[in-house]
């Protein structure tokens, strides 16, 4: 287990839709990362935000957003859903002393119909 | 433009046989290396290199950096079919923690 917790697991929706992704990071862990992993394909990095406060940008949509809240958690907005966004989503923390090292959550499996 | 390129894409092995898995990069700001292995799931990290040299091991699995050719190896002997995988090797960089990712190598294990 890697303190990391997301939820869903899963989501299915129609497209056009919107949806709300959450993640709750490692106790302590400042930081927090979202990425996007579609069948086959590697990490894609979308957005990272410390403590509350964006502070790097990937290949994110602009129908897509994102926000940390005071208490650390974070929430990722997915909105006009298009077929192409079926995709796991991940959220990974990291903080301390640990540097670089990101724990990554089980993970949200979306699926756009 | 920061880049991390893994090589091979993919790998396919027979159980017993030692592999080496080659991870090369170009950043700016270079803070850390890492490695993590992905099965069906969420990647999971394995190690984390910072200094030239210095091998880190695990069981069957050992790494090393060399920061003067850019570049590390994920050594794997004796491998398992619990090895097949996706291992990714990702760089840290001092600015802002974000990690750059390399695309991944399968390794598949045939017994």
């Amino acid at each position: 287990d890697s303190g990391v917790t997301q939820t869903p697991k899963h989501l299915i929706t129609a497209t056009g839709q919107r949806v709300t992704l959450r993640c709750s990071p490692r106790s302590g862990d400042l930081s927090v990362y979202w990425y996007q992993q579609s069948l086959d394909q590697g990490l894609q990095f979308l957005i990272q935000y410390y403590n509350g406060e964006e502070r790097a940008k990937g290949n994110i949509l602009e129908r897509f957003s994102a926000q940390q809240f005071p208490d650390l958690h974070s929430e990722l907005n997915l909105s006009s859903l298009e077929l192409g966004d079926s995709a796991l989503y991940f959220c990974a923390s990291s903080g301390g002393t640990r540097g670089n090292i990101q724990y990554f959550g089980a993970g949200t499996r979306l699926s756009v119909l | 433009e920061d880049k991390v390129v893994q090589s091979p894409l993919s790998l396919v092995v027979h159980e017993g046989d030692t592999v080496t898995l080659n991870c090369s990069y170009e950043v700016t700001n270079f803070r850390s290396l890492l490695w993590y292995k992905q099965e069906k799931k969420a990647p999971t990290f394995l190690f984390m290199l910072t200094s030239s040299g210095i091998e880190k091991k695990s069981g069957r699995l050992s790494s090393i950096l060399d920061k003067k050719e850019l570049f590390s190896i994920l050594n794997i002997t004796a491998t398992q079919t619990g090895d097949s995988a996706i291992y990714l090797c990702a760089v840290g960089l001092d600015s802002n923690y974000q990690l750059i990712w390399g695309a991944g190598t399968k390794l598949i294990i045939k017994p």
